[in-house]
């Protein structure tokens, strides 16, 4: 079984700060998904990546898949409390079966 | 679209008993769903994947006997924790694979507590 190393596993910082969220793997993944999940919820795709060196953009998000599809990263920019959550890392393993990071409980203080 | 429902979203059940998990997806058809167990403050672990018609593919260490999965129609698979224990108290989830392949989508999760 591949596995995914998220890091940080916490993160707390101040409203408007910029932080970036890593997700790192010796394996070569077909994509990676990265996930945001509320407390008692399921989580909630944000975004996919497919291609290597790839790079997505959700309004203050910006997702980037390594060149070699074994790592990504989420930076966030002017971080607001809304952000506050558990953002999951997951890769594509096999058929449709997905490998998750620990997750990142991320913190914005007001 | 691809919206995935679960019922109960919560259950409290006592010692010994079995409870039924069902994991619906309403506005497309999946014959591969995913069943996964998270712990607080803990990541999501996969314990088996459901399909269609045929028998559930179980991860290392997950009893079949005890979690019992029924996938009996392409929008509907069954996880039934069968004599439960407190150990089993956790939060129940499960996925269904996009039109895309590659992306899952969550059901909003099932809280057990067994007493």
């Amino acid at each position: 079984t591949q596995l995914l190393e998220q890091s940080p596993q916490f993160l707390s910082i101040q409203e408007g700060e910029n932080l970036t969220v890593y997700c790192n793997s010796s394996s070569v993944f077909s994509s990676l998904q990265w996930y945001r999940q509320e407390p008692g919820e399921g989580p909630v795709l944000l975004v996919t990546v497919v291609t290597g060196g790839e790079v997505k953009k959700l309004k203050r998000l910006t997702f980037q898949f390594g060149d070699a599809r074994k790592d990504s990263s989420l930076h966030i920019t002017a971080a607001q409390p809304g952000d506050t959550g558990l953002y999951l890392c997951a890769g594509a393993e096999g058929a449709q079966k997905l490998v998750f990071g620990q997750g990142t409980r991320l913190t914005i203080n007001p | 679209g691809a919206v995935v429902s679960q019922h109960p979203s919560w259950v409290i059940c006592k010692s010994g008993t079995s409870v039924k998990i069902e994991c619906r997806s309403l506005d497309f058809q999946a014959t591969t769903m995913f069943w996964y167990r998270q712990f607080p403050k803990q990541s999501l672990m996969l314990m088996a994947t459901s399909n269609e018609g045929s028998k559930a593919t179980y991860e290392q260490g997950v009893e079949k006997d005890k979690f019992l999965i029924n996938h009996a129609s392409l929008t509907l698979s069954t996880l039934t924790v069968t004599s439960a224990h407190p150990e089993d108290s956790s939060f129940y989830i499960c996925s269904a694979p996009g039109t895309l392949g590659y992306e899952q989508y969550f059901g909003p999760g099932t809280r057990l507590t067994v007493t």
